[in-house]
């Protein structure tokens, strides 16, 4: 299995302007998970979804911050507009049934930057 | 609310020592997770704590949960320099909540 992939893998961007990341979970799973990780803050979950449905977005920061869910193989989280102070490294995670409950699978990462 | 508390948070030590991280939290909870996080990587799962009492090995790490005293420990016994990376505890059912980490660093 080739794991969670994200992508892009790296992002820099200028403040205001749009910023989309992309995530595919695992194969079979039906949980997937937005976290955003940085220095100050250690890692937040933004975000959770159960078969394609949000379950719970209370971690997601500011209305800016929008996440989707088309289909059980892809998801986005969505910064518009991206400000400074939003450059982390934002994970997506995947798991397969147990309520949610069962070891989350991280994908690589994408290393936001917004200048 | 549920907080999660590790220490240290950064340790440094010789290899061939043994340590361990101390992962504490606020709540009831009936699983723990450990993680490893190298530089500039993602996060792998290390172990899934289920129940009181339960231990769990791999190679030189040991982990263990007291669900009474809401402590969870990591061991690592006679360490190696491979070992040198972020070490993160998290609880929770369907939304975790991580400690901060501990950085290890272990010299050779």
């Amino acid at each position: 299995d080739a794991g969670v992939i994200q992508s892009p893998r790296h992002e820099v961007t200028e403040m205001g302007q749009e910023v989309t990341l992309r995530c595919k979970p695992i194969s079979g799973h039906d949980y997937l998970f937005w976290y955003r990780q940085t220095m100050m803050r250690g890692l937040e979950l933004l975000i959770y979804f159960n078969n394609n449905v949000p379950i719970d977005d209370s971690g997601m920061p500011e209305d800016r911050f929008s996440a989707k869910m088309p289909n059980a193989s892809f998801s986005t989280l969505k910064i518009q507009p991206s400000e400074p102070r939003d450059s982390a490294v934002y994970f997506c995670a995947s798991s397969f049934g147990g309520a949610g409950k069962e070891t989350q699978y991280f994908g690589p990462g994408t290393r936001l930057l917004v200048l | 609310e549920l907080k999660v508390e590790q220490n240290p948070l950064f340790l440094s030590m010789q290899e061939g020592k043994n340590y361990t991280i101390y992962c504490n939290y606020s709540t009831t909870s009936d699983r723990l997770y450990w993680y490893r996080q190298d530089p500039g990587k993602s996060l792998e799962s290390l172990f899934v704590l289920l129940s009181n009492g339960a231990v769990k090995q791999e190679g030189r790490l040991m982990a263990s949960l007291d669900t009474k005293a809401r402590l969870s420990t990591l061991h690592i016994t006679a360490a190696v320099h491979d070992l040198s990376a972020t070490y993160f505890c998290a609880v929770g059912n369907y939304q975790l909540i991580w400690g901060a980490g501990t950085k290890l660093i272990i010299k050779p």
